[in-house]
């Protein structure tokens, strides 16, 4: 079974850098993920699919400020130029014979 | 552009039964496996079923096997969710997804879901 592992918050200022991390489970190391962001009150949004090399395709219309990567069994999403309008959840997902999602990370803007 | 249309949802009691319908336009429905995801309130996103782009696989949740059906029709470009024995900790709101193969892989458009009630 896949489980997939994410910090529960995390914050940083306006215009910084963050970096989320999204951890997969013991024997999974080589699954792709993808990310999703949902704003408040909002539905999900795709953001983009990480593979095990640390490449990463972003979906329609999602600026290059967000960008993955990977190392090991860990794929990070990182948001540069933070904007007021990225203050949301991220879910990492990733597939098997079903969906697997983590638990979420709420981001917060300072 | 890919948009995806969910209906059906609403108020039902513990016990009782709603199909989801999940209007598709915007891009070839037959070739793209489709799944449903919910979210209960104040929680996160949890994974519901999913199904193939030619419907002859389908794959749930351990907490809605044997009680939801996942289906589609390819020629009308829906998908379906029929809901069976209704339980109060499936009160959700029900997001249809589309995803970026012939089966389970990245979601990679959302519809904007459908609220579910369960309640006596």
């Amino acid at each position: 079974q896949i489980v997939l592992t994410q910090s529960p918050s995390a914050s940083a200022s306006l215009g910084a850098s963050v970096k989320l991390t999204c951890t997969l489970s013991s024997g999974h190391s080589n699954y792709a993920i993808a990310w999703h962001q949902q704003q408040p009150e909002k539905g999900p949004r795709y953001l983009m699919k990480v593979n095990s090399d640390g490449s990463h395709t972003n979906g329609d219309g999602i600026p290059d400020r967000f960008s993955g990567s990977s190392s090991g069994a860990e794929r990070h999403l990182t948001i540069s130029s933070l904007q007021s309008e990225d203050e949301a959840d991220y879910y990492c997902q990733t597939w098997g014979a079903g969906v697997v999602f983590g638990g979420g990370t709420k981001l917060t803007v300072l | 552009e890919v948009q995806l249309l969910e209906s059906g949802g609403g108020f039902v009691q513990p016990g009782g039964s709603l199909r989801l319908s999940c209007g598709a336009s915007g891009l070839t429905f037959s070739s793209f496996a489709m799944t449903w995801v919910r979210q209960a309130p104040g929680k996160g996103l949890e994974w519901v079923s999913g199904i193939r782009h030619s419907g002859t696989d389908t794959y749930y949740a351990a907490s809605v096997k044997g009680r939801f059906t996942i289906s589609r029709d390819n020629s009308k470009n829906t998908l379906y969710l029929q809901m069976n024995s209704l339980r109060a900790e499936d009160t959700a709101i029900y997001y249809c997804a589309k995803v970026d193969a012939i089966t389970m892989a990245n979601i990679d458009y959302w519809g904007q879901g459908t609220l579910v009630t369960v309640s006596s």
